[in-house]
């Protein structure tokens, strides 16, 4: 069964701080991670990653992924408390040779920053 | 403007009630997915649709079903058997790659109280 295990489940954090969100997978036939930030209602893209070692940013979020150790992480520096939400971090299955497939989604991760 | 909408934003039942969630898109997008989150969950797939007329069951697709009459609609069926209903429920939508990695939009979300 394919499985997204994200760590840790929740997160207290300062303004300013440096946070590191983590995801190991366990699937078939891996195709992609993609980072969401989940505020209130719809997840929000942030990041897919498909080849190890590349590091992808975004102002003060990044994320690298590594293929042999089958897990991803999710960086955020000088946190805000506007970064207040639910990451969450999936993975996309290829079944077919044609076609996309649904992706597995982990738990996500809550962090909450505060003044 | 291009998007998802899902209708309506909240929504009551009494138990016993089937109920129909909207998902609409104009993104011409060829998938669309049905996701259902709990508290402290990640989403789960309920049903998904790569073309019109063919979908797919998810991992928790008893006591729902779903329709794909044009490519641009995806409604859920919620029935009085599905034995925990009160979720809140997410649409998505992806364009169809060959062999690529892909992105899922979401729509804004039905939460669904059962009583």
């Amino acid at each position: 069964e394919d499985k997204v295990v994200q760590s840790p489940l929740s997160l207290v954090v300062h303004e300013g701080d440096t946070v590191t969100l983590n995801c190991s997978y366990e699937v078939t036939n891996f195709r992609s991670l993609l980072w969401y930030k989940q505020e209130k209602k719809a997840p929000t893209f942030l990041f897919m990653l498909t080849s190890s070692g590349i590091e992808k940013k975004s102002g003060r979020l990044s994320s690298i992924l590594d293929k042999k150790e089958l897990f991803s992480i999710l960086n955020i520096t000088a946190t805000q408390t506007g970064d207040s939400a639910v990451y969450l971090c999936a993975v996309e299955v290829s079944i077919w040779n044609s076609g996309n497939t649904p992706l597995v989604f982990g738990k996500g991760t809550r962090l909450s920053v505060i003044a | 403007d291009g998007g998802i909408t899902q209708s309506p934003k909240y929504l009551f039942r009494k138990e016993g009630q089937n109920v129909t969630l909207s998902c609409e898109q104009n993104l011409n997008h060829d998938a669309m997915y049905w996701y259902r989150q709990d508290p402290g969950q990640g989403l789960r797939l309920i049903y998904y649709s790569q073309i019109v007329n063919d979908f797919q069951k998810g991992d928790i697709a008893e006591g729902y079903s779903v329709s794909r009459e044009k490519k641009e609609s995806f409604p859920l069926t919620v029935t009085s058997a599905q034995k925990n209903p009160t979720a809140f429920y997410l649409c998505a939508s992806s364009i169809i790659l060959g062999q690529g990695a892909y992105e899922q939009y979401f729509g804004p979300g039905t939460r669904l109280t059962v009583t």
